[in-house]
């Protein structure tokens, strides 16, 4: 099964230290999408790219967070610095052409900043 | 702007009950609806979706969901659970430009 690949799978780090997090999407799926899970706020999308070229990213603090996609098979999101409230479960997820056929998610990223 | 609700936060079902989540969306024009399943530790997996035609959606593992347009409803059902079907489960909804919406989850919990 075609799948996303999420790494790193979990990650403790230092308030204050620059986090990146990387995302293979499933090979020809255009758009990707990055959303964060919290108990609180549940599922967030943060941004999403469609042929490597960022659509939406309004749900993203752009003082710390920004997203890449530096080719069709690498999609990047840095948080720098990190705070304590950026703990949560980043999960990418790709689809061809949009969300008509549903997106096919990673197994996440588990982030804890200390 | 569009919006999923999901009205049971926490569900805890025997196994053998019949299963019913609650899912509706504020969206005025043609959608597509999702459910995914979340088990514990686990990313997202799609159950089922609905884009167009007869309404009641059969997915994975039993499930089913009927879209209610007049109700802005997409409730998802099974008639017997398992212990196995202990998740979180997603209601979602496309948007204009691609983006999902999720409703904030239902967290299944079945007793042996």
């Amino acid at each position: 099964d075609a799948r996303v690949t999420q790494t790193p799978r979990d990650k403790v780090t230092e308030m204050g230290q620059e986090v990146t997090m990387r995302c293979q999407p499933i090979l020809g799926h255009n758009t990707v999408f990055w959303y964060r899970q919290t108990m609180m706020q549940g599922l967030e999308l943060l941004a999403y790219f469609r042929n490597r070229a960022p659509l939406d990213d309004s749900g993203m603090p752009k003082d710390r967070f920004s997203a890449e996609m530096p080719d069709a098979t690498l999609a990047t999101l840095k948080i720098q610095p990190s705070e304590p409230r950026d703990s949560a479960v980043y999960f990418c997820a790709s689809a061809p052409g949009g969300s008509n056929y549903g997106y096919t998610f990673g197994s996440g990223t588990r982030l804890t900043v200390v | 702007a569009q919006s999923v609700s999901q009205h049971n936060h926490h569900v805890i079902l025997s196994e053998a009950a019949s299963l019913e989540l609650g899912c509706n969306y504020s969206y005025g024009g043609t959608v597509n609806l999702f459910w995914y399943v979340q088990y514990p530790g686990q990313h997202l997996q799609l159950l089922l979706k609905y884009f167009s035609g007869d309404p009641l959606v059969k997915g994975i593992k039993g499930f089913e969901a009927e879209f209610i347009k007049s109700k802005f409803s997409f409730n998802l059902r099974k008639p017997s659970v398992q212990w196995s079907d202990t998740a979180e489960y997603f209601c979602a909804v496309n948007s204009q430009g691609g983006k999902l919406i999720f409703g904030q989850g239902t967290e299944l919990s079945v007793k042996p």
